[in-house]
């Protein structure tokens, strides 16, 4: 888990505006995640990734994109065209994929 | 795609007793079954695990049964501290999305003294 450096921790942002989430992980896994959870939720897959320069849409892709340019890195961008992105996102990754899956720490995204 | 179902929403038990949490699973593909504890605000952290070749597993005050034929499983905690009390999520997946988790919405645990 120390190993998943999720920024920022919170983040406001106003409407109509992209902002970016960084998820950095230096503990060489393959594959990586990011989830969405709203209060009192479960955890909602958006997109993940199983090898450099290559991912896949989750349960809920829309109004959000990501890049795996780097192994270690999997940035989350929430577009505009999200219309309801106040919650809290959380990044994962693993070895490999089918193995332990660890969590960064989270980030609180807020619109105002 | 993968559907996890999981019950109760809520539960509340005595220091001592012991909680019972519930999940279904839609996809027969599914073969990786963890279970995090998530505490307010923070990140879920992995109790336990188990996979479709083993039908239970034991950590301490900690278990989890698998039923493969009925597609459930189960989280059993014995002897419930107060430290217990958190939300708990079960999980499914299989390679058909990536061996991305598929959560159940979660159960809080209150274990009151």
């Amino acid at each position: 888990d120390g190993g998943i450096t999720q920024s920022p921790k919170y983040l406001f942002r106003k409407e109509g505006q992209n902002v970016t989430l960084s998820c950095e992980q230096n503990l060489n896994h393959d594959a990586m995640y990011w989830y969405r959870q709203d209060p009192g939720q479960g955890l909602r897959l958006i997109y993940y990734s199983q090898i450099v320069n290559d991912f896949q849409k989750g349960d809920i892709a829309e109004g959000y994109s990501v890049s795996r340019e780097k192994k270690e890195s999997f940035p989350l961008t929430v577009t505009s065209a999200q219309k309801n992105p106040t919650a809290f996102y959380l990044c994962a990754s693993t070895i490999r994929s089918g193995n332990t899956i660890y969590f960064g720490e989270g980030s609180w995204l807020t619109v105002v | 795609g993968e559907n996890v179902e999981q019950h109760p929403s809520t539960l509340s038990v005595q220091e001592g007793d012991s909680a019972v949490i519930k999940c279904t699973y839609s996809d027969s593909a599914s073969n990786y079954f963890p279970w995090y504890k998530q505490e307010l605000g923070k990140r879920p952290q992995l109790i336990i695990d188990i996979r479709s070749n083993v039908g239970e597993k034991k950590d301490q005050r900690i278990a989890v049964t698998l039923n493969k034929t009925a597609k459930h499983f189960s989280l059993h905690i014995t002897e419930t501290q107060p430290e217990d009390s958190a939300v708990y999520f079960c999980a499914a997946s299989n390679s058909n999305s990536g061996y991305a988790l598929n959560f159940g919405k979660g159960t809080s645990l209150l274990v009151t003294p």
